[in-house]
């Protein structure tokens, strides 16, 4: 099947630092990826839709400014979280939608810590 | 806006014997798609079975299978034959055709099969 890879799997932070993951798609082309964070023992919210080549689509009370993303290929997407606080930490998802096809993919998720 | 509930936290089997869980959906569109996830400790979400609205058949993958209620808006997962490897987070999610491919999901059920 489908893979899409995140890196770093986790990280490891100081507060007030920015910290960037990277979301690919190994052996297909998606225009379209999302970004979700998840808390332990919680569910997926979803972030923002990053489309490639244009601004991404954040979610209601998700703060555009603390959560960076660019698209910058058809099969890269990056979240950079400026300024981490501990409040931060969490799980971070990316799913992939390829182009020829309507199913997501989802990446292994990056833990960040922020100390 | 889409909801998806999923009223059981927690849910136990014995190894071999056949459990459900549960997933209702509010919605006011006529097509779309819905999902079952599983995400085990490794944290990849894993795609188990989709549903499309406009099927009346329910759809069919090896020992799991739904039970797809259109007009009560409900979206049960049987899993027959319970095997260790299925112990696992499992999500119901909802896709609106229409939507721009964003998921909504549920808020999980907890799946520990026993011995």
């Amino acid at each position: 099947g489908a893979v899409v890879s995140q890196h770093p799997s986790r990280v490891i932070c100081k507060s007030g630092t920015s910290v960037k993951i990277e979301c690919r798609s190994l052996d297909f082309q998606a225009t379209t990826m999302f970004w979700y964070r998840q808390f332990p023992k919680q569910s997926l919210m979803l972030m923002a839709t990053s489309n490639e080549g244009s601004k991404a689509t954040y979610e209601q009370g998700v703060e555009k400014d603390k959560f960076l993303i660019n698209h910058a290929s058809l099969t890269l997407s990056t979240l950079t979280v400026t300024s981490a606080h501990p409040e931060d930490s969490s799980f971070y998802i990316c799913s992939a939608l390829p182009i020829i096809s309507g199913e997501l993919f989802f990446g292994e998720g990056s833990r960040l810590t922020v100390l | 806006a889409q909801t998806v509930t999923q009223s059981q936290p927690e849910m136990s089997v014995q190894e071999a014997e056949t459990v459900t869980l549960s997933c209702t959906y509010d919605t006011s569109e006529s097509d779309y798609y819905l999902f079952w996830y599983k995400q085990p400790p490794s944290r990849q979400m894993i795609l188990v079975i989709r549903q499309e609205a406009y099927k009346q058949q329910n759809a069919t993958e090896n020992r799991f299978s739904v039970n797809f209620q259109k007009a009560a808006k409900s979206f049960s997962l049987k899993i027959s034959d319970s095997q260790l490897g299925d112990a696992a987070m499992y999500f119901c999610a909802y896709r609106f055709t229409g939507g721009g491919n964003k998921l909504t999901f549920g808020t999980g059920t907890q799946l520990k099969v026993e011995l």
